[in-house]
């Protein structure tokens, strides 16, 4: 059974760094075809994707956010580390972890999900 | 970046109805579409991958079609526990877009 959790700070003060960890089991993040992709979600509204980290440590970035974000992973310890700089209230929302699964003619989704942590930025 | 517009955005059914929501990417995808279903104040789940392949352990009653520039995400009887939010999402290329959501409520 593959679950995902995330965890870090709930609160943040604008122009800091949030760090977010996902801690995850029931999969290996050096076989091939596996990632872990952040995605978030302000209150009430959609989701957004932020970036993914993939076994052989192929990484992408949404292009609105990618001066900000850095992803990376530690296999060892089955984490994967979402840094965003530069925090404004408007990034206020929910953020997720997923695992990604690579099926068919490279078709990939997202499944599951963690629970998701709820940050906010605010002074 | 591929757009992803979902209509109707909200849509107000009764248990037993047909509902079909559509999903137009703004340049052709193929079939790399995704469909997800999120519960209020839950993680979204995956319904559907690769434009009509059921997640296992989804009901038979969710089914997918579409390629291109044109998807639907059908539910041919409403039941209770379904009464939720859809996203579709584009995995055809970075960044991998989803949809606004459509909310489905009960009339």
């Amino acid at each position: 059974q593959i679950t995902l959790k995330e965890s870090g700070p709930t609160l943040v003060r604008p122009t800091q760094t949030l760090t977010l960890t996902c801690t995850f089991s029931g999969f290996s993040l050096s076989t091939s075809g596996v990632g872990v992709a952040w995605i978030r979600q302000p209150p009430g509204k959609a989701l957004e994707w932020l970036a993914l980290i993939y076994w052989d440590d192929d990484k992408r970035y949404s292009p609105s956010l990618k001066r900000r974000l850095t992803i990376t992973k530690d296999t060892s310890k089955n984490q994967v580390v979402l840094t965003m700089t530069n925090m404004d209230p408007v990034d206020t929302g929910t953020y997720y972890c997923a695992h990604i699964y690579t099926a068919y003619e490279e078709h990939h989704f997202f499944d599951p999900w963690g629970q998701g942590t709820l940050v906010t930025v605010s002074s | 970046d591929i757009q992803m517009t979902q209509s109707p955005s909200s849509l107000s059914t009764s248990v037993g109805d047909r509902v079909t929501i559509t999903c137009r990417p703004s340049q052709s995808i193929s079939s790399y579409l995704n469909w997800y279903q999120q519960i209020p104040g839950k993680a979204p789940k995956l319904l559907i991958y690769a434009a009509s392949t059921l997640q296992s352990g989804v009901p038979s009653r969710f089914s997918g079609s579409g390629s291109g520039t044109y998807f639907t995400l059908t539910i041919s009887s409403l039941q209770p526990e379904d009464f939720a939010t859809y996203f579709c999402q584009q995995s055809y290329t970075s960044p991998y877009t989803f949809g606004q959501g459509t909310k489905l409520e009960i009339k």
